[in-house]
């Protein structure tokens, strides 16, 4: 069974303090790593996707990498815009379905 | 594009009383899906279709029953609604393909449904 285990469950950081989300998961086979950003009363954004260890994705404060038992979401000089929750999924080879996990609520404080 | 839009935005139930939430998506994507999410539970499946005519179920579908007579759109229906099935609802699409070279198989979300069951 596919497990995906997010840490921690929140983060309050300063504007300008930089800090990683965690993204640990377990899967038989690794089609892809899925980074979304969810506001409160709305849906889940698409941020990034990562398909192999050693791949990494920016976009703008974010920077999302993945080795063979994690993902780490990396915000540099966060904005209190970046405050949000973030889910991370995987999805196994040879199926079209995520599986999530929980979440991290992130708060930037201005 | 609108993308996953879904219908109605918040709706309150009595007991034993059904409806229909509506999903339809203008990207036409092939596989579609319907989750729930409950405070701190994260995103659980409820079921998914590969095509029109194609459903299964997901992690959660007790309760729940769905159709997919369209490409657009892919209906969720609560039958007999019960107190357990208070929840926020998503709905997603996506363009999938089994062959590893086709990679764009994002599932991209609609802004949810929520329902209240008293």
């Amino acid at each position: 069974e596919d497990q995906v285990t997010q840490s921690p469950e929140a983060l309050r950081l300063q504007e300008g303090e930089s800090s990683s989300l965690n993204c640990s998961y377990t899967v038989s086979g690794l089609r892809g790593l899925f980074w979304y950003r969810q506001d409160p009363g709305k849906g889940p954004e698409f941020l990034f996707t990562l398909y192999s260890a050693g791949e990494e994705k920016e976009k703008e404060r974010l920077k999302a990498t993945l080795t063979k038992k994690e993902s780490f979401l990396h915000i540099t000089a966060p904005k209190p815009e970046d405050s949000a929750t973030y889910l991370c999924a995987v999805q196994a080879t040879g199926y079209s379905t995520l599986t999530f996990g929980k979440g991290t609520m992130l708060l930037v404080s201005p | 594009n609108a993308g996953v839009t879904q219908t109605p935005k918040f709706r309150i139930l009595k007991i034993g009383q059904s409806m229909t939430l509506q999903c339809t998506q203008d990207m036409n994507h092939n596989y579609m899906y319907w989750y729930r999410q409950d405070p701190g539970m994260g995103l659980k499946l409820i079921y998914y279709s590969v095509g029109a005519g194609i459903t299964d179920k997901g992690e959660v579908p007790n309760g729940y029953n769905v159709s997919r007579s369209t490409t657009e759109d892919f209906p969720l229906r609560l039958e007999l609604a019960a107190p357990s099935q208070t929840s926020v609802y998503f709905c997603a699409s996506s363009r999938y393909s089994i062959t590893t070279s086709f990679k764009t198989d994002t599932q991209y979300f609609g802004p949810g449904t929520r329902l209240t069951v008293l």
